[in-house]
């Protein structure tokens, strides 16, 4: 099992929709957990942190983070073109290092 | 807060010349940086994470003797891409950590070699 697990997508959704990124990850241990947002040719940008469970919501952005499942999702709500891009879910690497571990990225589309 | 800049932002030089890559945070120290390779349609490939005052730790398959890192201090680190050949044309990408965990990316260079 991947230690960050993202369905690669493409996700298409249309302009005002929901669009909800899903992401799994493999050690019971890790504490932190990220949304990444990578516009093509661009790098990445985080746009949220969680860290217990339950909802943390920024704007239009909501993550979710279920600890016992092992899962942490994404929900951007009245979604926008502007937000088509890669959503990059990372968490933090084993045995208290600094590093992240990454998921390979959703694809998202936002049509008008 | 949590800005981190990257120079030059491309840079295209021909095969066998050396590459220098500077990394920075501009508002806040940084004990750890991280540097990042991207191919194209690729995720992001962790190459090594710096600590200020000590050596490069270089993750598995990624040549120390090619990649010289140097942080130099809390807010700088540098990427050395010795004896650049047309198959290390990337995306290098560094990152910063305002706290643990969180990690804060440069702008990114676009290497070239021809």
């Amino acid at each position: 099992q991947k230690e960050v697990e993202q369905n690669s997508g493409p996700l298409s959704v249309p302009e005002g929709a929901i669009a909800s990124l899903n992401c799994t990850y493999s050690d019971r241990g890790s504490q932190s957990f990220f949304w990444y947002r990578q516009y093509s040719g661009k790098s990445p940008e985080l746009i949220m942190s969680i860290y217990s469970n339950g909802d943390k919501e920024d704007g239009r952005f909501t993550a979710q983070l279920n600890k016992a499942s092992q899962y942490v999702s994404l929900l951007i709500r009245d979604s926008q073109p502007s937000d088509s891009a890669t959503y990059l879910c990372a968490v933090n690497a084993k045995g208290g290092s600094e590093k992240l571990v990454f998921g390979k990225g959703m694809k998202l589309t936002v049509n008008p | 807060g949590a800005v981190v800049s990257q120079h030059p932002s491309r840079v295209i030089c021909k095969s066998g010349t050396s590459v220098k890559i500077e990394c920075r945070s501009l508002d806040f120290q940084a004990t750890t940086m991280f540097w990042y390779r991207q191919f194209p349609k690729q995720s992001l490939m962790l190459m090594a994470t710096s600590n200020e005052g000590s050596k490069a730790t270089y993750e598995q398959g990624v040549e120390k003797d090619k990649f010289l890192i140097n942080h130099a201090s809390l807010t700088l680190s540098t990427l050395t891409v010795t004896s650049a050949h047309p198959e290390d044309s990337s995306f290098y990408i560094c990152s910063a950590t305002l706290t643990v965990h969180e990690q804060y990316f440069g702008p990114g260079t676009r290497l070239t070699v021809t």
